[in-house]
Formats: structure tokens, C-alpha cells, sequence
């Protein structure tokens, strides 16, 4: 099956400074690729994701880049800010409404 | 919010007891997701059933059934619960188009067994 491996575990940034986060994954197969943002108490939010049709994708201070030769994507974070500690997740998934492949996840923590 | 409800939010047991997590999904998703979240293992899908008709099957004890309902509503149970059941569980629910097939996630069940 699928295997997801992110890293790193935890990251502390400084606020406005920049975060990166990267996985990497097992199965060609995998054509989809979500990023998830979990908060303390509440269920996973997706923040963006990538299809294997697409190299990169942005969102404001979001943005995912997908190497899909090298089987790695990474979540890139800009200007980050206090409200962005958090664990993020980074999944993969067969195609459209299969189920994720989740990574261990990162434990962002941006200080003021 | 999500749209995904899910009760109840807490839920303390002993082990060898069953319990029924329930799960609705948003409005117009046909697809419904279970995972469980631990320490150990992080998020693991379960299962998923697309509009009463299970879909895929993952990681799910054999101690663990789930049914989807003619008004889409879904829910996991979980017999004869061990320790190691204690856990977070989330439902998800999303629609099978292209345009329609992110997951949405609810708030989550967490469960102890003592």
C-alpha cells in the first residue's frame, strides 16, 4: 500500500519567516496529493491541494510544489504568523474520493 | 465549521463494551470517511461507504462495522473495545467529482476505554 513519510516532526520558525514542509511517498499510483492543517481540539482542515497534472499551486502565503518523478511534495508557508502553529498533515490518495494516505505530521510553531 | 457533524464529542467507556459513533455528512456529499487518530499510528483510514454501499476498506478491526444510512448519516461501531481503541475518530465526507471530491473533515469523537 500507500506510504507516506513527512519531515520534519516539529518546526519553529520565527514570526514572518518562512516554513517548508516535505513528504514523500511510495506509491505511483498516487495522483492526489492534500495538505491538511489540524488545530488543538478540532478534526483536519485542508488548507490547499495538488493534482499530479499540476507542478505547483499557490494560495496566498501558501503554496505546494509536487515532483512527481522524485514521488516528493512539499508545503511552503510565507510570512508566517502566530495563528499558523499548528500540526499539519500532508496526505496522497489513488485519484478523486479514495481514501488518504496521511503522513506522522508536523508540529509548526511560529513565535511572535 | 465543516458541515461534517459528529456526536458525541466525548465518550468514556470500559473495555469490553460497544459504542456507536454517529456522523452526518454535509449537505449534497454522497461519501463518507471514517479515520482514527493516535499517537502511534497518526490518522488511519477505516472505511468509506459512498451512498449506503461500502466503497474501500483500510486499516478496520474485525471488532469494527460501520453502515451508511439511506439519509446518509453513517455510523462506526465499535464492539468488545480494548485499551488500545482509545483514540480520536473523525468522519469525513466528501462528493466523487472532480470538483466535489475534497474531504471534509468533522470535529472528531474521542473515545477512552479504561
Amino acid at each position: 500500500g500507500e506510504n507516506v513519510e513527512q519531515h520534519p516532526s516539529t518546526l519553529s520558525v520565527q514570526e514572518g519567516d518562512s516554513a517548508v514542509i516535505k513528504c514523500t511517498y511510495s506509491d505511483s499510483a498516487s495522483n492526489y496529493f492534500p495538505w491538511y492543517k489540524q488545530e488543538l481540539g478540532k478534526g483536519p482542515q485542508l488548507i490547499i491541494d495538488i493534482r499530479s497534472n499540476v507542478g505547483e499551486k499557490k494560495d496566498q502565503r501558501i503554496a505546494v510544489t509536487l515532483n512527481k518523478t522524485a514521488k516528493h511534495f512539499s508545503l511552503h508557508i510565507t510570512e508566517t504568523q502566530p495563528e499558523d502553529s499548528a500540526v499539519y498533515f500532508c496526505a496522497a490518495s489513488k485519484d478523486s474520493g479514495y481514501a488518504l494516505n496521511f503522513g506522522k505530521g508536523t508540529s509548526l510553531l511560529v513565535t511572535p | 465549521d465543516s458541515g461534517v457533524t459528529q456526536t458525541p464529542k466525548h465518550l468514556i467507556t470500559a473495555t469490553g463494551q460497544r459504542v456507536t459513533l454517529r456522523c452526518s455528512p454535509r449537505s449534497g456529499d454522497l461519501s463518507v470517511y471514517w479515520y482514527q487518530q493516535s499517537l502511534d499510528q497518526g490518522l488511519q483510514f477505516l472505511i468509506q461507504y459512498y451512498n449506503g454501499e461500502e466503497r474501500a476498506k483500510g486499516n478496520i478491526l474485525e471488532r469494527f462495522s460501520a453502515q451508511q444510512f439511506p439519509d446518509l448519516h453513517s455510523e462506526l461501531n465499535l464492539s468488545s473495545l480494548e485499551l488500545g481503541d482509545s483514540a480520536l475518530y473523525f468522519c469525513a465526507s466528501s462528493g466523487l467529482g472532480v470538483a466535489t471530491d475534497t474531504q471534509y473533515f468533522g470535529p472528531g469523537t474521542r473515545l477512552t476505554v479504561l
